[in-house]
């Protein structure tokens, strides 16, 4: 069975643009739930999608958005990239909750 | 608020154990987890407990849980230099009727050959 697979895996935006960043759940998960990793904060929880629905959400600005599709894909968009916003993006899938979550490979985001 | 806490760093010599400690706060866990990350790649599970085991074995490594001391650990016998990487500890919990992953910080163990 496929992984969970992220594209781009690399990525290099200027300030003030926009990103989207897509996942492919392993087939069968419905639940995906992105992360943003940077050397200094961790892993950080951005939000989790269940059968197109958000289900949770941490605490990171509106400009932070995702969606889920009908076949469990999903995107995440990051409007007026800041410097700060540089870091590897994670997705994760699992079957559901409470359920042991996958992880794919990361997108890198570098903003100038 | 739920924290999880590790070690920052851990180094050994190829060929001793390597114990790699957790604390957490929440005594709410259902699962437990333990992750690798190698240099540039994303995070991949290496094996899992859930809050009602004390121990499970799984080849060359060995998780304990002591839930009264929110304590998790993992051992990894006859460390080779392939081993290094950072090693992140998670808890699943249900809180304010979601359930959620708490992460911890990570720690870098260095193999020495």
């Amino acid at each position: 069975k496929a992984g969970v697979t992220q594209t781009p895996r690399y990525l290099i935006k200027t300030r003030g643009q926009q990103v989207t960043l897509s996942c492919s759940p392993i087939s069968g998960h419905r639940s995906v739930s992105w992360y943003q990793q940077t050397p200094g904060q961790g892993l950080q929880f951005l939000f989790e999608y269940f059968s197109e629905t958000q289900r949770n959400k941490g605490n990171f600005p509106g400009r932070f958005s995702g969606r889920q599709f009908s076949n469990s894909r999903s995107e995440m968009n990051v409007s007026t990239l800041e410097l700060g916003d540089s870091a590897l993006y994670l997705c994760a899938s699992s079957l559901g909750v409470p359920d042991t979550q996958y992880f794919g490979p990361g997108t890198r985001l570098t903003v100038l | 608020g739920e924290d999880v806490e590790q070690s920052l760093f851990l180094s050994v010599r190829e060929g001793d154990s390597s114990v790699i400690n957790c604390t957490y706060t929440d005594s709410s866990s259902t699962y437990l987890y333990w992750y690798k990350q190698e240099p540039g790649a994303g995070l991949q599970l290496l094996t899992y407990i859930f809050s009602n085991m004390d121990m499970k074995q799984d080849q060359r490594l060995t998780v304990l849980l002591n839930k009264k001391d929110k304590h998790l650990s993992l051992r990894i016998a006859d460390t080779q230099t392939g081993d290094s990487a950072i090693y992140f500890c998670a808890v699943g919990i249900f809180t304010s009727g979601t359930y959620k992953y708490i992460f911890g910080t990570g720690t870098r163990l260095k193999v020495l050959a």
